[in-house]
């Protein structure tokens, strides 16, 4: 069945830093979407990508939408602690069709 | 505007019993989507409803079963609940579907002892 991949588990860095985080797939997604969530709440959409080769931005959020429509990235600038939480990336294949996710990955701020 | 509701926050229950989560969500939204999650899995899919009809499901036993009402709340039941079913379930609704980025509730934390 259709799969996300989010690799690694957890990444750790310090306030400030930028980081990047990728999510690939073997099947094509006709939209990519990245969540957070908060511990002890539902995630929450940061960006949605609609196109093939979009770049979306939303505050010190950019996610690009791979052209081969089977990736993802996510990139956070300036980290700050609050950027702390679990990032999923999310596709859906067509129209009407479920959203599958990816396992996630944990993001830690060291201040 | 109000967000996803999802009731109770927390649940345990005893190997065998069965439960029903609510899920009521925004106004206006006729999708509503119910996932599993688990610190090993992740969020999987359990079903989706559109118009009181279910449109999509994933890959669980029958025990797992929906509705949804012509208010577009929805309700999951899990009958003889097996200590796996322990996890955080999640309802997110959305106008169209999916493509149009789904809003999630807080979620409910079942536990099954």
């Amino acid at each position: 069945g259709q799969q996300l991949n989010q690799s690694p588990q957890s990444m750790f860095i310090q306030e400030g830093e930028d980081v990047s985080m990728n999510c690939t797939s073997s099947s094509i997604f006709n939209t990519w979407l990245w969540y957070k969530q908060d511990p002890g709440e539902g995630p929450v959409l940061l960006i949605a990508l609609y196109k093939a080769g979009e770049l979306t931005s939303n505050g010190r959020l950019t996610a690009q939408f791979g052209i081969t429509r089977k990736d993802s990235f996510l990139n956070i600038s300036a980290s700050i602690p609050s950027d702390v939480g679990i990032y999923f990336c999310a596709g859906q294949a067509g129209a009407n069709s479920k959203l599958t996710f990816g396992k996630g990955i944990t993001l830690s701020v060291r201040p | 505007k109000a967000g996803v509701t999802q009731t109770p926050r927390y649940l345990i229950k005893t190997r065998g019993q069965q439960v029903t989560l609510s899920c009521s969500p925004i106004s206006g939204h006729r999708s509503v989507s119910w996932y599993q999650q688990t610190p090993g899995q992740g969020l999987q899919f359990l079903f989706e409803y559109f118009s009181e009809t279910q449109r999509n499901k994933g890959n669980f036993p029958g025990r797992f079963s929906g509705r949804q009402f012509s208010n577009s709340r929805s309700e999951m039941n899990v009958s003889t609940l097996e200590l796996g079913d322990s996890a955080l379930y999640l309802c997110a609704s959305s106008s169209q579907g999916a493509n149009y980025g789904y809003t999630f509730g807080s979620g409910t934390r079942l536990t099954v002892v």
